[in-house]
């Protein structure tokens, strides 16, 4: 079946410490997208990529990076320079990046820093 | 820059009732617009979409119109289900800005 997959669905980490988010696609899409989503404020756009070895800042990148080395993936790190880090994850791919296009989501991972 | 308000929730509603959610927006050029819908502890699935004007989105009984005039692109369904209680969220592409911009969500509730 075609998809979106992320993991770790629950995620732990005291503060201070990187986290590495995994988001894998195979539905051979050129764009990926890394939302964070807090209640009450919907989704917000952390980073996203049109194509391999390249990606643009989103609404909110500081404290995130990001790499795409390959077509498939699309793993988000959150640094400890991210004020406030808890908050659920979400990845979402499309086709491109044109208006039409459906952006597909993974499950999404929820993160806790203790 | 470009917003998209949705009215508050939560709306609770008994099974068979019908369902309006308000999505109005503001974009430059001539965005398209989206429903998604979250159900509980997942990721969000497209719901329906419009890509211009007087465009009607219609998927699983729901239906949204897009009107350029009134700049809203509301969702409706004549009869709820107990399975519909999700949390909903309106959306528009612009293509200045390349990227999807998200309501806050509106979570409805269905109750027998």
């Amino acid at each position: 079946d075609g998809g979106i997959t992320q993991s770790p669905k629950y995620l732990f980490r005291k503060e201070g410490q990187n986290v590495t988010l995994s988001c894998e696609q195979n539905l051979n899409h050129d764009a990926m997208y890394w939302y964070r989503q807090d209640p009450g404020q919907g989704l917000r756009l952390i980073y996203y990529s049109q194509i391999v070895n390249d990606f643009q800042k989103g609404d909110i990148a500081e404290g995130y990076s990001v790499s795409r080395e390959k077509k498939e993936s699309f793993p988000l790190t959150v640094t400890s320079a991210q004020k406030n880090p808890t908050a659920f994850y979400l990845c979402a791919s499309s086709i491109g990046t044109s208006g039409g296009n459906e952006q597909f989501f993974g499950p999404g991972t929820r993160l806790t820093v203790l | 820059g470009n917003s998209v308000t949705q009215m508050e929730g939560p709306v609770t509603l008994s099974e068979e009732a019908f369902l309006t959610i308000n999505c109005t927006y503001t974009a430059t050029g001539y965005p398209s617009l989206f429903w998604y819908v979250q159900y509980p502890g997942e990721g969000l699935q497209l719901l329906l979409k419009a890509t211009k004007a007087d465009d009607k989105g219609s998927n699983k009984g729901f239906e949204a119109t897009y009107r350029k005039e009134t700049t809203s692109f509301h969702l409706e369904k004549g009869s709820v289900q107990v399975s519909d209680s999700a949390v909903y969220f309106c959306a528009l592409w612009s293509g200045t800005a390349s990227k999807l911009t998200f309501g806050t969500g509106t979570r409805l509730q269905v109750t027998l």
